[in-house]
């Protein structure tokens, strides 16, 4: 089955750095999706991603749908302390009436 | 708007009982319902996709007969692990899906289930 790569597992940061990661895949994808999620809890969307080479801003968060289809990225500026959790990027194959293949996320701790 | 419930949120059981989570969707009425699993600091994997009226569809490796899934009404889905075995503990998530777009599937918080 598709598998998404992403990276990388863990971040210890500074407040007000910034922050990248990314997944890649082995094989494409018609959108790319961003979720965050708390402890114990189920995920929340961030972004979505629908074409190849798509940029989408959300407040301080910024992600690209890869022109191969195969890959996309997060970025976040001037982390605060609320944007610590879990990061995971998910793909959807079908025309979004099925369900999503995630990533093995990447767990964001800020230091303050 | 866009609310999605679980009940239980945790739920602690002994081997070999069957364990019935449901799904809800508050505001909205949903087609489709999705269940995942997701083990300790891994990623959320799709287990099945539940139509209402119809039996679901379930990925390769997900025992049908082991984790039964019923969608009986457009804002209901249960899924229900039967004989459950420790290996069987896990967080489960269940997505429930507006319209047929990816960024209308709303997740629910998840139950967490314990089997001793």
């Amino acid at each position: 089955g598709q598998q998404l790569n992403q990276s990388p597992q863990s971040m210890f940061i500074q407040e007000g750095e910034d922050v990248s990661m990314n997944c890649t895949s082995s094989s494409i994808f018609n959108t790319w999706l961003w979720y965050k999620q708390d402890p114990g809890e189920g995920p929340v969307l961030l972004i979505a991603l629908y074409k190849a080479g798509e940029l989408t801003s959300n407040g301080r968060l910024t992600a690209q749908f890869g022109i191969t289809r195969k890959d996309s990225f997060l970025n976040i500026s001037a982390s605060i302390p609320s944007d610590v959790g879990i990061y995971f990027c998910a793909g959807g194959s079908g025309g979004g009436a099925d369900g999503l293949t995630f990533g093995k996320g990447t767990h964001l701790i800020i230091q303050p | 708007g866009a609310v999605v419930s679980q009940h239980p949120s945790w739920v602690i059981c002994k081997s070999g009982t069957s364990v019935k989570i449901e799904c809800r969707s508050l505001d909205f009425q949903a087609t489709t319902m999705f269940w995942y699993r997701q083990f300790p600091k891994q990623s959320l994997m799709l287990m099945a996709t539940s139509n209402e009226g119809s039996k679901a569809t379930y990925e390769q490796g997900v025992e049908k007969d082991k984790f039964l899934i019923n969608h009986a009404s457009l804002t209901l889905s249960t899924l229900t692990v039967t004989s459950a075995h420790p290996e069987d503990s896990s967080f489960y998530i269940c997505s429930a899906s507006r319209t047929n777009a990816y960024n209308e599937q709303f997740f629910g918080p998840g139950t967490r289930l314990t089997v001793l």
